[in-house]
């Protein structure tokens, strides 16, 4: 069973506009969550990440949300640059210290019109 | 500039061939990685190791072995190569205390014929 689920397999938004993008998980032990971003051809870089004791952690035009009731979580990107468009992988962990059982979505295919 | 590198881009094998995937990081980094990518998927950990000679089973650890005789090197084995290991595969690496996967290598993407 997919315990983390990115139900939009892809997205398309104007340049300057906002992105948003979308992850549910199902385990409630999850308590630490993660954003990736591929480029095609390239391994997974980090973008960002969120602990469950935030609700919202910002890095320059990145914000992540965490609504821990719901067991959802968003990365919004503002404003949206061609440059930003990637496929956008979220991931869910137990533990901050176990990196080794991250548990990743299938992946949001994000494309940002010039 | 740091560098997870991965030996091949595509490889073919045939099935019950065994299959080397090499990976080598230049960061000195103490964890490594191994992922297989798969559409619909996402990514799923197949081994770790946190330390030369130590490694750890992660969640799709089957039909894999991997090994760590030097820091800088992990390599992933598959004994006898089967169609259903046609996957792209990813390595990654991260410094101890830095627990998440950092950086990850530009993947290998493997058929088995």
């Amino acid at each position: 069973d997919q315990q983390v689920k990115q139900n939009s397999p892809s997205l398309s938004v104007q340049e300057g506009r906002i992105s948003i993008l979308n992850c549910d998980y199902t385990n409630s032990m999850f308590d630490y969550f993660l954003w990736y971003k591929k480029y095609p051809a390239e391994g997974p870089t980090f973008l960002i990440s969120i602990s469950s004791i935030k609700d919202k952690n910002e890095d320059g035009r990145f914000t992540v949300f965490l609504n821990k009731s719901a067991k959802h979580l968003s990365l919004h990107i503002v404003p949206s640059q061609p440059g930003d468009s990637a496929v956008y992988f979220c991931a869910a962990s137990g533990e901050e210290t176990s990196g080794s059982r991250l548990t990743f979505g299938e992946g949001t295919q994000l494309t940002v019109n010039p | 500039d740091v560098k997870v590198t991965q030996s091949s881009r595509y490889l073919v094998k045939r099935t019950g061939e065994k299959v080397f995937l090499e990976c080598v990081q230049d960061m000195d980094h103490e964890n490594m990685f191994w992922y297989r990518q798969d559409p619909g998927l996402g990514l799923r950990l197949i081994y770790f190791s946190y330390d030369v000679k130590m490694k750890e089973k992660g969640d799709i650890p089957e039909g894999y072995s991997v090994s760590r005789e030097k820091k800088e090197r992990f390599s992933l084995i598959l004994e006898s190569a089967s169609t259903n290991q046609t996957s792209m595969y990813l390595c990654a690496s991260s410094p101890a205390g830095a627990w998440k996967p950092q950086h990850f290598g530009d993947g290998t993407r493997l058929s088995i014929l």
